[in-house]
């Protein structure tokens, strides 16, 4: 398997555009999670799904995120508007059984809002 | 708030001594811990992990301690590689949630 592959690996926009990351799980990982990693505070979850269907969305910092996950081989984050404080590292990660130990984290995407 | 936090963000030891990284967590309902590692530009790899019923966990060069009473944890790498050389994730599940929350990390530079 080729683990968790995420897309672009590395994106610049300008504040006020829309941004989309993608995302591919693991076939047959029945879990998936957005993360953002920032030098203050670390990995922070922003939501995770089950089966396709979000479970815990307590993590997006606002209205202008979203995420979906129309089946379960491809899931995005959209962020819209995106302004400067967005920038940062966001990974993608699957699991099977939400096994802590079993997450596989993709490389990420590093965003960088201008 | 930070439930669970690494108040240093980087250690440097020499190649062969003993590297200790530190974690502190706040939410008494976390029932498993782990450490992640990070290389640049690759997401975090899974290290090693500690039921919160036990207060030691090894696998080779890499031993985890639980101080529940403290809830304080800890990894400690012996000897450190250069290879070592990472960014490193504590991490904790929240056990009604299954949550996965984690640290800022440290940085740990192993020197040659």
């Amino acid at each position: 398997d080729a683990g968790v592959i995420q897309s672009p690996r590395h994106e610049v926009t300008e504040m006020g555009q829309e941004v989309t990351l993608r995302c591919k799980p693991i076939s047959g990982h029945d879990y998936l999670f957005w993360y953002r990693q920032t030098m203050m505070r670390g990995l922070e979850l922003l939501i995770y799904f089950n089966n396709n269907v979000p479970i815990d969305d307590s993590g997006m910092p606002e209205d202008r995120f979203s995420a979906k996950m129309p089946n379960a081989s491809f899931s995005t984050l959209k962020i819209q508007p995106s302004e400067p404080r967005d920038s940062a590292v966001y990974f993608c990660a699957s699991s099977f059984r939400q096994a802590p130990d079993g997450y596989t984290f993709g490389s990420g995407t590093r965003l960088t809002v201008v | 708030d930070q439930q669970v936090k690494q108040n240093s963000p980087s250690l440097s030891v020499q190649e062969g001594r003993i590297s200790i990284l530190n974690c502190d967590y706040t939410n008494s309902m976390f029932d498993y811990f782990l450490w992640y590692k990070k290389y640049p530009a690759e997401g975090p790899t899974f290290l090693i992990s500690i039921s919160s019923i036990k207060d030691k966990n090894e696998d080779g060069r890499f031993t985890v301690f639980l101080n529940k009473s403290a809830k304080h944890l800890s990894l400690h790498i012996v000897p450190s590689q250069p290879g070592d050389s990472a960014v490193y994730f504590c991490a904790a599940v929240l056990g009604n949630t299954g949550k996965l929350i984690f640290g800022q990390g440290t940085t740990l530079q192993v020197k040659p």
